[in-house]
């Protein structure tokens, strides 16, 4: 059973810093779907970037990039120039192209100090 | 940008009640989910419906649980008898595309439930 696993519970940042979120993952499958989904104080859970595991090149988004390593079946996302509106809980995601369910880590609350 | 909505955003229930939680998804989308997260653990899959039947479900999705879409725009998640344990987040979402595709599902806000 494929499994994600955040080893980060809290991180803290200094505003307009760098920051970055680890996740690894457990899958014996070669092609599937990456996410990372923040989720503010506001709640709803809003997709911040995807990666295909068939693309070696890292997906990217404005201020947020992946450094997706196959191999490590590592997944970091990186935070540049952080500002306060970040703060938020990201969840790290797995999803198979067989199954309709996504399976999510525990979770890294991020804090970003003014 | 289109958004899927969950109403209430807090229910709170008696244990042994039946509850109704309701969504609407993104309009033109066709896949639906829910999953739920109890207090400091994982968000779970429960259940996904496409074409008016469950296309798929967890282990945690059993026979007090059930799924349906009443009309052309909601979709919602009852649990018949609930029980203390089933006091969670649960989050309604949406996808336009299927498992092979990399269509992303869009989450609600969620709704809080409370059982007594």
């Amino acid at each position: 059973a494929q499994t994600v696993t955040q080893s980060q519970p809290e991180m803290s940042v200094q505003e307009a810093e760098t920051v970055t979120l680890s996740c690894t993952y457990d899958t014996s499958e070669s092609d599937y779907y990456l996410f990372w989904y923040k989720q503010p104080p506001s709640r709803q859970m809003i997709l911040v970037i995807r990666q295909e595991a068939y693309k070696q090149q890292n997906a990217t988004e404005n201020r947020f990039s992946v450094n997706f390593q196959k191999a490590a079946k590592s997944f970091s996302l990186k935070i540049s120039d952080s500002q306060l509106g970040d703060a938020a809980m990201y969840f790290c995601a797995y999803r198979s192209p067989r199954d309709d369910k996504i399976i999510f880590g525990k979770g890294t609350r991020l804090h970003i100090l003014p | 940008e289109p958004e899927v909505t969950q109403t209430p955003s807090h229910q709170v229930t008696q244990m042994g009640q039946e509850v109704i939680l309701r969504c609407v998804p993104i309009s033109n989308h066709l896949y639906f989910y829910w999953y739920r997260q109890i207090l400091g653990q994982k968000v779970e899959f429960l259940v996904s419906f496409y074409n008016n039947e469950i296309s798929e479900k967890s282990e945690i999705f059993d026979d007090q649980f059930s799924v349906e879409r009443p009309d052309g725009s909601n979709f919602t998640l009852k649990i018949r008898s609930t029980k203390l344990e089933d006091s969670a987040m649960y989050f309604c979402a949406s996808s336009e595309g299927h498992t092979d595709s990399n269509q992303p599902q869009h989450f609600g806000d969620g709704t809080r439930l409370s059982i007594l």
